[in-house]
């Protein structure tokens, strides 16, 4: 079945330094989708990327998506404290099964 | 409204007992989901319905049973659960379930599940 990877599993920074996560899928993927969870939160959506390429920014945020539509990555500009909690990526195939698999995560701690 | 609200937020449960998890969202979304997390894990889907009906099952166990009385209720009926079972148990709606592009995700709080 489908599976989406995502590296590193957890991530130590100092506040103000920049991170990054990467999404690998073993299939091409329709669009992506990233959510943040926060220590005994739930997921919140963050942004969905469709297009082959496609690269969006929110504030400190930067999303991509890649040529191929096979990975993702978020980098954070300039961490800051209220940037702790755990990312996700979660992508569906262009056919058959299309619910969203979830990605590994990654655990993000700032350190202020 | 953005908000998915689940009840009850905590529950502890003996293995031959009945219990059920409930879901609301009132935002007019026509798709609704549980998922499965156990800790330091990603969410795991179980159910996805859509128009109030089944539309995926993860090869979820018979122990657990879904119900979709009406588009903004998402009932999850459990029955002779395992300790295995004990996970938080995830609410999330959205407009719609694809057909083409996904849509956003907004999910409930959650419910905490001990089986015992």
């Amino acid at each position: 079945g489908q599976q989406v990877m995502q590296i590193p599993q957890y991530q130590h920074v100092q506040e103000g330094e920049d991170f990054t996560t990467y999404c690998n899928s073993s299939t091409t993927l329709s669009n992506i989708q990233w959510y943040k969870q926060r220590p005994g939160g739930h997921p919140v959506f963050l942004i969905q990327l469709v297009k082959s390429g496609e690269v969006k920014k929110q504030k400190r945020l930067t999303f991509q998506f890649g040529e191929a539509k096979k990975n993702s990555s978020l980098h954070i500009t300039a961490t800051q404290t209220t940037d702790v909690g755990t990312y996700f990526c979660a992508g569906s195939r262009d056919t058959g099964r299309r619910a969203l698999t979830f990605g590994s995560g990654t655990r993000l701690q700032v350190q202020p | 409204d953005t908000e998915v609200t689940q009840t009850p937020k905590h529950l502890v449960m003996g293995m031959t007992n009945k219990k059920s998890l409930k879901c609301e969202q009132h935002m007019g979304h026509r798709a609704m989901y549980w998922y499965k997390q156990k800790a330091k894990k990603p969410p795991e889907l179980m159910f996805v319905y859509s128009y109030e009906k089944l539309s995926i099952n993860e090869s979820v166990p018979s122990r657990f049973s879904p119900e979709c009385p009406n588009s903004s209720l998402l009932n999850l009926h459990l029955h002779a659960l395992q300790p295995e079972d004990s996970a938080l148990y995830l609410c999330a709606s959205s407009q719609d379930f694809p057909g083409g592009i996904n849509y956003e995700q907004y999910f409930g709080p959650g419910t905490r599940l001990t089986v015992t």
